[in-house]
C-alpha cells in the first residue's frame, strides 16, 4: 500500500458544528502533516506529528485540534470553524524521503 | 526562514516544446527538494524528489536539477504533451521529518 487516505473528500459544516478529518497511511512512514491550502494558493504546514507526537504547530487556532492515535492514523477535529477556514486540507506522510500527500478534503464553512 | 519562489507563475506552449519551470530558495540548508504536480481540486503528485547530496534525478521526460549553492533547482519536461497541463509545485524539506516550503508553483498549459 503506498497511499494516503483521506476521508471524507468533501464536507460542509455550520459554524456550530463539530466535525473531524481523517488520514491513514500503511506505508510505515513515522511523520505525518496536516496542511490547508486555499484556491490557487500553495499549500500551508499547519501540524506535524512525528513518532506520534505533535513536533510542530504552525500557531493554527484552537479551532482546530490534531490528534495522532496510532502511528498509521491522523485525525484533525475541527470545531467552530469560520468560513475563512474553507479550504483544501491535505495529509501527507514521509520517512525521511518522498513525502506522500493524500487527494484531500474539500471543507466549506457556512 | 526559508522562502521559495517560482517563476514564471504561469506559461502556456504548444504541444511538442520541452518546459522549464525554476524554483529558488533562500535558505541552502536544504534536506531536500521536492517537485510535484497538482490538478486542478486534487492533491499532490510526487514527481521527483531531490536529496541534498544529488544534483539531479530523472523519471521519463522529466529531469530535476539542484545547484545548493545558488539555491536553485530547474524541472525539465520534454516533448510536451496537453496531459501535462497543471500546476507544478516545488518544496524545500528542512531536517528529516521537518516540514516542506512550498512555493507558489507554476501553472502549466499545453496547447494542442
Amino acid at each position: 500500500d503506498t497511499e494516503v487516505t483521506q476521508t471524507p473528500k468533501h464536507l460542509v459544516m455550520g459554524m456550530t458544528n463539530k466535525k473531524s478529518l481523517k488520514c491513514e497511511q500503511h506505508m510505515g512512514h513515522r511523520a505525518m502533516y496536516w496542511y490547508k491550502q486555499k484556491a490557487k494558493k500553495p499549500p500551508e504546514l499547519m501540524f506535524v506529528y512525528s513518532y506520534e507526537k505533535l513536533s510542530i504547530n504552525e500557531s493554527v487556532p484552537s479551532r482546530f485540534s490534531p490528534e495522532c492515535p496510532n502511528s498509521s492514523l491522523l485525525n484533525l477535529h475541527l470545531h467552530a470553524l469560520q468560513p475563512e477556514d474553507s479550504a483544501l486540507y491535505l495529509c501527507a506522510s514521509s520517512r525521511g524521503g518522498p513525502y506522500t500527500f493524500g487527494s484531500g478534503t474539500r471543507l466549506t464553512v457556512v | 526562514k526559508q522562502e521559495v519562489t517560482q517563476i514564471p507563475a504561469a506559461l502556456s506552449v504548444p504541444e511538442g516544446e520541452n518546459l522549464v519551470l525554476n524554483c529558488s530558495f533562500t535558505d541552502s540548508a536544504i534536506y531536500n527538494l521536492q517537485w510535484f504536480r497538482q490538478d486542478p481540486g486534487k492533491g499532490l503528485t510526487s514527481l521527483l524528489l531531490i536529496q541534498s547530496s544529488q544534483r539531479e534525478q530523472t523519471s521519463g521526460r522529466l529531469n530535476a536539477s539542484l545547484d545548493k549553492s545558488s539555491g536553485r533547482s530547474t524541472l525539465y519536461i520534454a516533448a510536451s504533451q496537453p496531459g501535462d497541463s497543471a500546476t507544478y509545485l516545488c518544496a524545500a524539506g528542512g531536517a528529516a521529518g521537518n516540514k516542506l516550503t512550498f512555493g507558489g508553483g507554476t501553472r502549466v498549459l499545453v496547447k494542442p
